[in-house]
């Protein structure tokens, strides 16, 4: 069965330090799709990356950067020199590409807050 | 120009009442999504459509009727209302297949019902 599982519910860092937020999932799927979305005190969802199961490069976009291992099955994500503005709820979730039915399955969040 | 757009941003209600909540997207996406967030953050699917067709339709009560009169909307009723209905309902809309594509959320809609 398909799951997400971000084992951390609340993280609290000071400002410019890093932190990595975990995600580990479970699928019996051979294709399947990561992603992560940032959800700011203002609610709205934001998409950050989006990584596939044959792509097991590392992504680094400015101070964010994401480390995939299917051996563990794990999809990290790691922010650098944490900013206040990083502070959001942050989901980490799965598709699978056999089910035909498109649903984003969705961890339960972790909570970031970044302290000045 | 707001890619996804939900009304109203707030709705409170009474128990038992009957509700809507409409959803635009201005991005000629062919799949639209409902998701209802519960007071935990808790983020779980309830609906979606493609091309104006019901693809899915997790458990949710059947008092929950979602309408998609065109690509470009999907609204979502709601009968009958009770309070564990209270939650953020957020509209999406993706070009394809989610499993390949992000989805657009739009800003949600805090629903209370008292």
């Amino acid at each position: 069965a398909q799951k997400v599982t971000q084992a951390q519910t609340e993280i609290s860092v000071v400002e410019k330090e890093d932190v990595t937020l975990d995600c580990v999932y479970e699928t019996r799927d051979t294709t399947y799709y990561l992603f992560w979305y940032k959800q700011p005190p203002s609610g709205e969802l934001v998409f950050l990356i989006r990584r596939n199961s044959f792509d097991e490069q590392n992504e680094i976009s400015g101070r964010y950067s994401w480390n995939f291992q299917k051996s563990t099955s794990s999809f990290n994500f790691t922010i650098t020199a944490s900013q206040v503005v990083d502070s959001a709820v942050y989901f980490c979730a799965l598709s699978e590409a056999m089910d035909n039915t498109d649903k984003l399955i969705f961890g339960t969040g972790t909570r970031l807050q970044v302290f000045p | 120009d707001t890619a996804v757009s939900q009304t109203p941003k707030y709705l409170v209600t009474q128990m038992g009442n009957d509700k809507s909540i409409k959803c635009e997207q201005n991005l000629g996406h062919d799949t639209m999504y409902w998701y209802k967030q519960d007071s935990k953050k808790f983020l779980k699917i309830m609906f979606s459509y493609n091309n104006k067709e019901l693809i899915i339709n997790e458990t949710v009560p059947n008092r929950f009727s979602p309408k998609s009169p065109d690509k470009a909307h999907l609204n979502l009723h709601i009968n009958s209302l009770e309070l564990g209905d209270s939650a953020v309902y957020f509209c999406a809309s993706s070009q394809g297949r989610a499993a390949y594509n992000e989805q657009f959320f739009g800003p949600g809609t805090r629903l209370t019902v008292l």
